[in-house]
C-alpha cells in the first residue's frame, strides 16, 4: 500500500539558507500535517491542510510558511534557517472529511540539519 | 503548551513481561492516540480510543482511558524484542483537521 511520501530523507543547510520540504500524502487522503521533532522531543504541531486550505497552525515560526497544491502534495518552506531548526520534520496524511477521529500516517521524516 | 505527559520518561523490562505506560493530558478531548517511534523513523499508528470509551484491545495492546482523571495507559502484553521504541501518546481537541498534540513519550527497551 501507497505510503507518506517526503523528500528529501536528509537536507544539510547553513544558516540564513532557505530550504523547502516535500510531502506527498497517501492518495485520496484529503487532510496534510507538518510536524517538527528536535532530538530527544515529542513532535511539535506546525501546520495542517484540509482540502488544500490551511485548517489549523500551530507553533510554526513566521519564517516558515507551507502551501497545499493542487495534486495534494504539501510544501513546507523555511527561511532564515536558524541552529535550533534542526530537527526532524515530519509529514502525515489522514482521510477525515471534516470529521475528526481519525489516525495520521507518517512519512518517515527528512532529517534537516542547519550549520 | 503540553498536552499529554508520558510517564514513565524511559522504562526497561525483560522480554515476556507487560510493559505499562502512562499518560495524562489537561484539556478534554475527542480522542486519544497512542503511537510507536522507532529511533529516528516516523510514527505508527497503534490504537485510537474515543473519549465516550473506557478501554480497548488490539492484539497484545489494551489502552483504557480515565476521563475523570485526564489519564491514559497502554499495556503491552508479553512484551518482545520487537517492541523497543518510543510510545508517544497524542490528543485531540478540536474538530477537522486540528493537529494531534503529542505527549514527550516513554522510551521502551526490551531486553532479550
Amino acid at each position: 500500500a501507497a505510503g507518506v511520501i517526503q523528500s528529501p530523507r536528509h537536507l544539510i543547510k547553513e544558516k540564513r539558507e532557505t530550504a523547502t520540504l516535500k510531502c506527498y500524502p497517501i492518495p485520496r487522503h484529503d487532510t496534510v500535517y507538518w510536524y517538527q521533532q528536535g532530538p530527544g522531543q515529542d513532535p511539535q504541531f506546525l501546520i495542517s491542510f484540509y482540502e488544500k486550505m490551511q485548517s489549523d497552525k500551530g507553533s510554526i515560526p513566521d519564517r516558515f510558511s507551507a502551501q497545499q497544491f493542487s495534486d495534494y502534495h504539501s510544501e513546507l518552506n523555511m527561511s532564515s534557517l536558524e541552529l535550533g531548526d534542526s530537527a526532524l520534520y515530519f509529514c502525515a496524511s489522514s482521510w477525515r472529511g471534516g470529521v475528526s477521529g481519525e489516525k495520521l500516517f507518517f512519512g518517515s521524516g527528512t532529517q534537516l540539519s542547519v550549520l | 503548551s503540553q498536552q499529554g505527559e508520558e510517564d514513565p520518561q524511559a522504562l526497561s523490562i525483560q522480554e515476556g513481561e507487560n510493559a505499562t505506560m502512562n499518560c495524562s493530558y489537561k484539556t478534554s478531548i475527542n480522542n486519544l492516540q497512542w503511537y510507536r517511534q522507532n529511533s529516528g523513523r516516523g510514527l505508527v499508528h497503534l490504537i485510537l480510543i474515543r473519549s465516550n470509551e473506557r478501554e480497548k484491545h488490539s492484539g497484545r495492546l489494551r489502552v483504557t482511558l480515565d476521563t475523570s482523571k485526564k489519564s491514559s495507559s497502554l499495556l503491552i502484553t508479553a512484551s518482545r524484542a520487537a517492541d523497543t521504541a518510543s510510545y508517544f501518546c497524542a490528543t485531540e481537541s478540536g474538530g477537522g483537521a486540528d493537529g494531534l498534540t503529542f505527549g514527550k513519550g516513554t522510551h521502551l527497551i526490551i531486553q532479550p
